[in-house]
């Protein structure tokens, strides 16, 4: 298994263009998440989906936005880039609630990150 | 709103030593503590994790405890060795029926010292 996988690693855009980061996972995980990591910061949360085709908004949603059309993917689109965005972006899926009784239910796991810098 | 506090940011400690990392919460609901290790160029990884219902856990080197009343948990690295070295994250998480919010702290850098 590959785990969750993001592309691309990196990337530079100027401001006001547009671009979209991938997530995928091989985990048949119902739950994904993005999050963006910020120094000093930790990570907040942007979106998150519980669902193929469903998506819900998280801490900083202002500026993104998601979609969940194949359970395996959770795309992160930014419309309009700004420098505010500059930051490093990361994937995570995890198990749904109440189906692994113990231990790893709550348990996310994260991709390696796309680093994303906004001109 | 809920929030996740950790301390120190930054810890340096002699290999061999002990390292200890401290974080508070704010909503006393949260019932799910992990703590994810994040090395250098990669994404977090859980390395352990307590439940509202326990006051310590242990695995190996690595130990945390949970202080419900005070709304306190630690994280607690013993022998401390060159791997350890890398940026630990605590969080707090609610467990709804439907779905789990988690709130991460700030991180705190740890070196350690050969």
């Amino acid at each position: 298994n590959a785990g969750v996988t993001q592309t691309p690693k990196f990337r530079v855009l100027k401001t006001g263009q547009s671009m979209t980061l991938l997530c995928a996972q091989d985990m048949n995980h119902e739950y994904m998440y993005w999050y963006r990591q910020d120094p000093g910061m930790g990570l907040r949360l942007i979106h998150y989906s519980v669902g193929e085709g469903t998506t819900a908004k998280g801490e900083v949603p202002d500026g993104y936005n998601v979609s969940r059309l194949k359970k395996q993917n959770f795309l992160l689109g930014l419309e309009s880039a700004a420098p505010s965005q500059t930051s490093v972006y990361f994937c995570a899926s995890s198990y749904p609630q109440g189906r692994w009784v113990l231990l790893k239910d709550n348990e996310q796991f994260f991709g390696p990150g796309t680093r994303l810098t906004v001109l | 709103g809920e929030n996740v506090e950790q301390h120190p940011s930054t810890l340096s400690v002699q290999e061999g030593d002990s390292a200890v990392i401290k974080c508070t919460y704010s909503d006393s609901a949260s019932n799910y503590f992990p703590w994810y290790k994040q090395e250098l160029g990669k994404g977090p990884q859980l390395i352990i994790d307590i439940r509202s219902n326990v006051g310590e856990k242990k695995d190996q080197r690595i130990a945390v405890t949970l202080n419900k009343t005070a709304k306190h948990f630690s994280l607690h690295i013993t022998e401390t060795q060159p791997e350890d070295s890398a940026v630990y994250f605590c969080a707090a998480s609610i467990r709804y029926s439907s779905a789990s919010k988690i709130i991460f702290g700030s991180g705190t850098r740890l070196s350690i010292r050969p």
